[in-house]
């Protein structure tokens, strides 16, 4: 069965970094598109970064770019959030999911259990 | 950006009731590129329906999705316990900005 286990999260102080990583198992992962969504505490989710199959195509949301780099390594099976320059409203937690494409976008078919991040002096 | 807003906020409902939720956005979302997730405490988000009214792998029949251009519905045909939770809509028609509606709370009378 599809599995996403994420790891990585913790507190972390406002200018900092993080690394988030996302384990992936019972698919073929270097096959999917893989996503960040996050969701700040007692908050809606946000859609955070998408990179492709390959890793050659990435995007990330206007709030984090310049900031977060989504990136992966198929060889692996995971997919990782490098995370610089942490302010206190990307407390969140972050999930990682799998895209399933449908014209020229997305929806998410798999989900981690997600990683809480917390910035805080 | 399309913005969703999903009404209402909070549905107080008993069990066996029907539940009619809804999601509108700021643009029409193309080919009803749009799915719906529920969200129990302490949990991720599951995948309900997609282009707005294909149930995903596992979803009961009684959840139904319809709608199109600017305006989605979500129904729940009869409540049953394991339904109470969050649901949100979300928009996968313009790239790559996805977004999500603010949710949707549905709550035991």
């Amino acid at each position: 069965q599809v599995q996403l286990v994420e790891s990585g999260g913790g507190v972390v102080q406002p200018g900092r970094s993080l690394r988030l990583s996302c384990t992936a198992s019972g698919f073929r992962f270097s096959t999917y598109a893989m996503h960040w969504v996050r969701q700040a505490p007692v908050k809606g989710l946000e859609w955070v970064a998408v990179i492709s199959f390959d890793g050659s195509i990435k995007y990330h949301a206007d709030s984090v770019k310049g900031r977060f780099t989504i990136a992966r390594d198929n060889s692996q099976n995971t997919l990782f959030l490098q995370m610089n320059s942490l302010r206190i409203e990307d407390t969140a937690v972050y999930f990682c999911a799998r895209g399933t494409p449908s014209g020229g976008g997305y929806y998410f078919d798999y989900w981690g259990q997600g990683a809480l991040v917390t910035v805080s002096s | 950006e399309i913005v969703l807003t999903q009404s209402p906020g909070t549905l107080s409902l008993s069990p066996g009731e029907r539940a009619t939720l809804s999601c509108r956005a700021s643009q029409s979302v193309d080919n009803n590129y749009l799915g719906w997730y529920q969200q129990k405490p302490g949990q991720a988000p599951r995948l309900l329906m997609h282009g707005a009214s294909f149930r995903a792998t596992g979803t009961p029949d009684r959840f139904s999705g319809s709608g199109s251009g600017t305006d989605f519905t979500l129904t729940i045909s009869r409540l049953e316990p394991e339904d109470f939770a969050v649901y949100y809509c979300q928009q996968y028609s313009s790239s790559p900005e996805w977004t999500f509606g603010q949710g949707t709370k549905v709550e035991i009378k």
